[in-house]
């Protein structure tokens, strides 16, 4: 059971809008920021989404975070077939005193 | 640019101790936070610890016990030893750098590691 909770999968066709939800609590998501990272097949996580809301170089604007409260979620415009990925939200734990991350959800691309 | 490169054995048996190395080129080991994190085959990610250059370590709670992450600067290297392994503990392990406590933002291509008598 993943201290952060997202839903196992997330579809959507070319050219829609997809989000992907990140659940936390107070020690977590409610204290500090969270980031997002894509899982491509085979591969190693790539950062994607930092400080909430923030996009590395080289990230397509088309990828958008956004937070409030206790929960996180990684928004997606403009799917493309290359989005096609497992994504996971990760945030400091201050009562765990570690890194906690989410379950990951498999993003399909229809 | 800087890379990290995970090396050690892809077999370990029950019972053992995992010893698994990240190598870091392109760049110096100072001034980061250095982290292992692992990944079962089919599920998430897992955090296991991190180092600082300067040696201050923190792991996750529920390894605590069998973790040990250490650093070797003159080598641009860092380690993890995970002792008294079991078949749970079959995972992909992969090295990533951290920003304090702000994101880790470089990782390694990762190894698999199977535990298997």
């Amino acid at each position: 059971q993943s201290v952060l909770t997202q839903p196992p999968s997330a579809s959507g066709t070319p050219g829609q809008r997809v989000t992907i939800s990140c659940s936390g609590g107070s020690s977590n998501i409610g204290t500090d920021t969270v980031n997002w990272y894509q899982q491509l097949p085979g591969t190693a996580p790539k950062l994607l989404i930092y400080s909430n809301n923030q996009r590395p170089s080289g990230v397509p604007d088309r990828f958008s975070g956004s937070e409030s409260g206790t929960s996180a979620s990684l928004a997606i415009s403009g799917l493309q077939s290359e989005d096609e990925a497992d994504y996971y939200c990760v945030a400091w734990d201050y009562s765990l005193n570690g890194w906690v991350f989410g379950g990951g959800t498999k993003l399909t691309v229809l | 640019q800087v890379q990290l490169q995970e090396s050690g054995p892809g077999l370990v048996k029950p019972s053992e101790t995992l010893s698994l190395t990240c190598t870091v080129s392109g760049g110096s080991i100072s001034s980061y936070y250095w982290n292992w994190i692992r990944q079962p085959p089919g599920k998430g990610l897992e955090w296991i610890g991190y180092i600082y250059h300067i040696g201050r370590t923190n792991y996750n709670s529920s390894l605590k016990s069998r973790v040990t992450i250490s650093v070797d600067t003159s080598k641009n290297q860092f380690s993890l030893k995970l002792s008294s392994v079991t078949a749970a503990d079959t995972a992909v392990y992969y090295c990533a750098r951290g920003l304090g406590i702000q994101y880790f933002d470089l990782w390694g291509r990762g190894t698999l590691v199977t535990v298997s008598s």
